[in-house]
């Protein structure tokens, strides 16, 4: 069966610190990558996505990125955070594919202070 | 702007008791259409979905209605219990996309 990872669970950084995000998949091949992100009591805003290695669409300009160095890793990244980064981000993945289904992760929740 | 609109934001139900969830949505390419629950501090998770060649389909409590000419589609919670409680998630997605249009959630809370 599949599983998906997400780590760290919890983070607290400074404002201007970098950040790193990972996120793997286990147990399928070839999966589209997904990167949303959660603000307190809001819903999920598509940040990127990825269908295949070193392949990645940004939905919304801003201050992260992301890459896929590996089939199933897919890591969220920031040179320098800010107040408005904090959230609880999520990672997601579906079947090879325009598949529908996807299928998240238990997230990260980002604190910047 | 957001493709897929639900409401309400929130809801109370008392146990026993049915909750639903409405969503809208104007894409006439949307052909999947998922639900996802979503407990604090957890990922969504899918509950169940459906495809517009059918009028309904369920899954033990819950259960899905479309109706694609109203370009809607709504959850139904039956005999709502208290470990329902959650938020809940509708989405919609078009062949050959890869990505999910999803409404704003609703917080269902469902009283003892």
């Amino acid at each position: 069966s599949q599983t998906i990872h997400q780590w760290p669970a919890t983070l607290v950084q400074p404002v201007g610190s970098p950040l790193s995000l990972e996120c793997t998949v286990e147990g399928t091949s070839n999966p589209n990558l997904y990167w949303y992100r959660q603000a307190a009591g809001r819903g999920l805003q598509l940040l990127f996505y990825s269908v295949g290695i070193g392949q990645i669409s940004s939905e919304v300009p801003q201050n992260l990125s992301a890459s896929r160095p590996q089939d199933r890793q897919f890591i969220l990244s920031s040179k320098k955070l800010l107040l408005s980064d904090s959230g609880f981000y999520l990672c997601a993945w579906s079947g090879m594919g325009a598949t529908y289904e996807q299928y998240f992760g238990p997230g990260t929740r980002l604190t910047v202070t | 702007q957001q493709q897929v609109k639900q409401s309400p934001q929130s809801l109370i139900v008392q146990k026993g008791g049915i909750s639903i969830i409405n969503c809208a949505y104007e894409n006439t390419a949307f052909d999947y259409f998922p639900w996802y629950q979503q407990f604090p501090g957890k990922g969504p998770a899918l509950l169940i979905a459906i495809r517009p060649d059918v009028s309904e389909k369920k899954e033990g409590r819950f259960t899905i209605s479309f109706n694609k000419s109203a370009k809607q589609f709504s959850l139904h919670i039956m005999d709502s219990q208290p470990g329902d409680s959650a938020t809940y998630f509708c989405a919609a997605s078009s062949r050959g996309d890869y990505k999910l249009s999803f409404g704003a959630g609703t917080t269902v809370t469902v009283r003892a």
